[in-house]
């Protein structure tokens, strides 16, 4: 059974990067869609973007200028880098599994990592 | 982008009876070549990560029990719960997928009466 591990720094000052990785484990990152999802204090789901395993990328137009994401075949993880961050990127992070062939069909999640942007 | 509304905002219901989410997009997800709904259902229950429930507006993800069923096509699409037992407490989302970027519904909180 596929298991999801978001990692990172839970305090980021604004303008700075931040970067999460999310450690995948009972399954191969050589296949499916991962992606990463956020939530916002009091607010709904955002999708951020996916990777593909081949390295081939889509990103919410809202966050493509700052959002850079890319898969590590050899450790079994993906990544998220957002740059230039502020107070709205306050959010728990979520990385997810889409299925083989679906990438939306988002089927196994992380636990979500908090992340606070502040000075 | 393709806007998601859910209806009711919440919903308080009595253990055994019927719960029913509404879910609205703003342009068809029903895509013609396949006949597929890029729709999906959601449970995020608090401190756990989701779980996705329905996928293709209507199939049942594996393990889910048989209470929860989707339906409907196109613009208009419902979750209901057929008997709420205690732990479907939840906020329940509903994503599309059939064109980026994806959306999701702003939520429905489910609670027992």
């Amino acid at each position: 059974q596929v298991q999801l591990q978001e990692s990172g720094p839970g305090l980021v000052k604004p303008s700075e990067p931040l970067s999460l990785t999310c450690i995948v484990s009972g399954a191969s990152v050589n296949s499916y869609y991962w992606s990463w999802i956020r939530r916002p204090p009091g607010k709904g789901l955002e999708w951020i973007g996916y990777v593909y395993y081949n390295g081939n990328t889509n990103y919410n137009p809202s966050l493509e200028s700052r959002v850079t994401m890319s898969v590590d075949t050899s450790k079994n993880q993906f990544s998220l880098t957002l740059t230039s961050v502020t107070a709205a990127d306050t959010a728990v992070y979520f990385c997810a599994r889409g299925s083989i062939a679906v990438a939306g069909q988002l089927q196994s999640w992380g636990p979500g990592t908090q992340v606070i942007v502040s000075s | 982008d393709i806007v998601m509304t859910q209806s009711p905002d919440s919903l308080a219901v009595s253990l055994g009876e019927r719960a029913t989410i509404n879910c609205r997009s703003s342009q068809s997800v029903l895509h013609t070549s396949n006949k597929n709904n890029y729709l999906a259902w959601y449970q995020h229950k608090q401190g756990q990560p989701p779980k996705l429930l329905i996928y293709w507006a209507s199939d049942r993800y594996s393990g889910v029990p048989d209470r929860f069923s989707g339906s409907g096509s196109g613009t208009d699409f419902t979750l209901t719960i057929s008997s709420l037992q205690a732990e479907d407490v939840a906020v329940y989302y509903c994503q599309q997928h059939y064109s980026a970027p994806w959306t999701f519904g702003q939520g429905t909180k489910v609670e027992i009466k």
